[in-house]
């Protein structure tokens, strides 16, 4: 079964709206990661927050992790337009060798309406 | 800086043909490098990935292979492709475990 899973699958808001997109997880991580894919195109790496760490913040983005509850959150704030895209969280798992292997969960997509 | 580069952007190609997809990065040494496929609408599904020239770990038993013979090149193959290995697939490098993954733009695959 999937590592990392993401809730909602979808979400639709307005601009200027806040968007929270929530990933759960199994096992636990080195660090986790969250990335944004425009459609048909690669992914770009948003935050990584490691698994010591409770709260980063990078622009209009904050990133919760509680290691308790194996979950985490990523908040855009004052949402635009150009944010329209799926957001995929990924964990680096403990363990072994990890080599940085990742494992992606299958991801929200945002849409947000001028 | 760093450059990832993937081609072809396109291919479609018969049941049964051959495959190759060509992964470089620039501007980096002895990075890991990954390889990865997307179904349509899906997370992201680790194929292979390697830490040095020759050194090539499976993480799925499949109709695919990869090599590595450059520091900054990674390919991936198919002897026969089959309608199953349709899909997106990005290749990523990162200088370290770790560390955040910078991906390339990937290659659409279509098999007929």
């Amino acid at each position: 079964s999937q590592q990392g899973e993401e809730d909602p699958q979808a979400l639709s808001i307005q601009e200027g709206e806040n968007a929270t997109m929530n990933c759960s997880y199994k096992t636990s991580i080195n660090n986790l990661q969250w990335y944004r894919q425009n459609s048909g195109r690669g992914l770009v790496h948003l935050i990584l927050i490691r698994s010591n760490e409770r709260e980063k913040h990078s622009g209009r983005l904050r990133v919760t992790l509680d290691t308790s509850k194996k979950s985490s959150s990523l908040l855009i704030t004052a949402s635009r337009a150009a944010d329209t895209a799926s957001y995929f969280c990924a964990t680096d798992v403990i363990g072994g060798t990890s080599y940085g292997k990742l494992t992606f969960g299958q991801g929200t997509i945002l849409t947000v309406h001028p | 800086s760093q450059t990832i580069h993937q081609w072809p952007a396109t291919l479609v190609q018969p049941v049964g043909s051959p495959l190759s997809l060509e992964c470089t990065v620039e501007g980096t040494s002895n990075p890991n490098l990954y390889w990865y496929r997307q179904a349509a609408g899906r997370g992201l599904q680790l194929l292979f990935y390697s830490v040095g020239i020759g050194q090539i770990s499976s993480e799925v038993p499949q109709n695919l292979s990869a090599s590595r013979p450059q520091d900054r090149q990674f390919i991936l193959s198919s002897k026969k492709l089959l309608l199953s290995d349709s899909g997106f697939y990005l290749c990523a490098w990162t200088p370290r475990a770790d560390h955040e993954q910078y991906f390339g733009p990937g290659t659409r695959l279509t098999v007929t």
